[in-house]
């Protein structure tokens, strides 16, 4: 099955700083690769995705790139806010169930 | 709002009690997803339904749990006899189409087994 690995598990960033978290995948045929934010207490929810026949997608301060080739893809977001603070979780699809990096808990600093 | 809706939000048991956990999916997904999440594991995929038959439950200990989708309008996860080590937050998920699409959360179930 599909195994994603997801770095840094923990992150620390003074306000105005970019953060970016990085996750691999196992399996080629993988074609859907979602980002979710979960604060504190609440449900996982989307911020982001990329499918495969893309590299890169953009939304306001929030980026995703993919590299098929290398099997890897980033989450990139700039000028952090401390709303920001969170765990992100990337995940990786193909046709069948969606798996889950471990999870990188940022923290925005002011 | 659509929204996958989760009961209880928590619940405390002893340990050997049955436990059964509740979630109704999102109206017109065919896909419902079962998740576990701890500290250590993150989130640990249970169950997977589509179009309430089970496609794939290898992350699910067999002897104790079992998912169940009765209708298409309710998935139940049961742990009989429940174990201090299945303490966690459960979530449920549902989605539409072949899976590769969004998955929408439920607010989750936080089980504490004592």
């Amino acid at each position: 099955g599909e195994n994603v690995e997801q770095h840094p598990s923990t992150l620390s960033v003074q306000e105005g700083d970019s953060a970016v978290i990085k996750c691999t995948y196992s399996d080629s045929a993988s074609n859907y690769f979602p980002w979710y934010k979960q604060e504190l207490g609440k449900r996982p929810q989307l911020i982001i995705d990329i499918r495969s026949n893309v590299g890169e997608k953009k939304d306001q301060r929030i980026a995703v790139t993919l590299n098929k080739t290398a099997k890897h893809f980033s989450l990139h977001i700039t000028e952090t806010q401390p709303e920001d603070s969170a765990v992100y979780f990337c995940a990786a699809s193909g046709y069948s169930t969606l798996t889950f990096g471990k999870g990188t808990m940022l923290l925005v600093s002011p | 709002d659509a929204r996958v809706t989760q009961t209880p939000r928590d619940k405390v048991t002893e340990m050997g009690q049955e436990v059964t956990m509740r979630c109704q999916p999102i109206l017109g997904h065919n896909t419902v997803f079962w998740y576990r999440q701890t500290m250590m594991q993150g989130l640990e995929l249970l169950a997977y339904f589509r179009n309430r038959a089970p496609l794939d439950d290898s992350g699910m200990p067999k002897d104790r749990f079992s998912a169940e989708m009765p209708d298409a309008t309710l998935a139940t996860l049961k742990i009989q006899p429940s174990e201090p080590r299945d303490s966690a937050v459960y979530f449920c998920a549902s989605g539409s189409g072949t899976g590769n699409t969004e998955a929408f959360f439920g607010q989750g179930t936080r089980l504490t087994v004592v």
